[in-house]
């Protein structure tokens, strides 16, 4: 089967606190990309990320950092000193091959909640 | 720009009433797709489009139908709206295929009694 798996529904945190969003995957696939989007209460999803198989490396963006293992399948994603306005619904994305082309399956979803 | 665009934003149905939604964008992307969101779970793919002329399935198609009218319009048909169909709808595009980042809409929000 080829799947994503966001276990942790809802995440709730004081603000300043470090946050990590989990992400397990199966694919079939030797080499595969994977996606995380962001949710905020507005409604409109946002890219946020996009590695491939190939490079493992851990990816920093200001506060975010994502940590990509192969070994394990998980594609995690991290805040830190998180902020009110992270406040939102965090996807993570992998393509699967459909019917003819490939198409992006999606996590439920971890909602995360930044109390100040 | 205003990038991908959705018309309506929120729409009542009865069942077995039919509607279009409708979806443009003005980045040039060749690809778009719909998706439905239903609380509690991710996206689902209804259909897409690789580039204009072009439509293939996704993995909830039963019940909508899809048109690319030209290569910025790409909208989604409901013929007989059921109570099952009841959820979120987002638009999106990109520039090559599914590898590559989605833009998305704002979303329409169908209810059907």
């Amino acid at each position: 089967a080829q799947k994503v798996t966001q276990a942790q529904t809802e995440i709730s945190v004081v603000e300043k606190e470090d946050v990590t969003l989990d992400c397990v995957y199966e694919t079939r696939d030797t080499t595969y990309y994977l996606f995380w989007y962001k949710q905020p209460p507005s409604g409109e999803l946002v890219f946020l990320i996009r590695r491939n198989s190939f490079d493992e490396q851990n990816e920093i963006s200001g506060r975010y950092s994502w940590n990509f293992q192969k070994s394990t399948s998980s594609f995690n994603f991290t805040i830190t000193a998180s902020q009110v306005v992270d406040s939102a619904v965090y996807f993570c994305a992998l393509p699967v091959l459909g019917v003819s082309n490939y198409q992006l399956i999606w996590g439920a979803g971890t909602k995360l909640i930044i109390k100040p | 720009n205003a990038g991908v665009t959705q018309t309506p934003k929120f729409q009542v149905l009865k069942t077995g009433q039919s509607m279009t939604l409708q979806c443009a964008q003005d980045m040039n992307h060749n690809s778009m797709y719909w998706y439905r969101q239903d609380p509690g779970m991710g996206l689902r793919l209804i259909y897409y489009s690789a580039s204009e002329g072009t439509t293939d399935k996704g993995e909830v198609p039963n019940g909508y139908n899809v048109s690319r009218l030209n290569k910025r319009e790409f909208s989604l048909r409901l013929e007989s709206a059921a109570p099952s169909q009841t959820s979120v709808y987002f638009c999106a595009s990109s520039e090559g295929d599914t590898y590559n980042e989605q833009f998305f809409g704002p979303g329409t929000r169908l209810t059907v009694l």
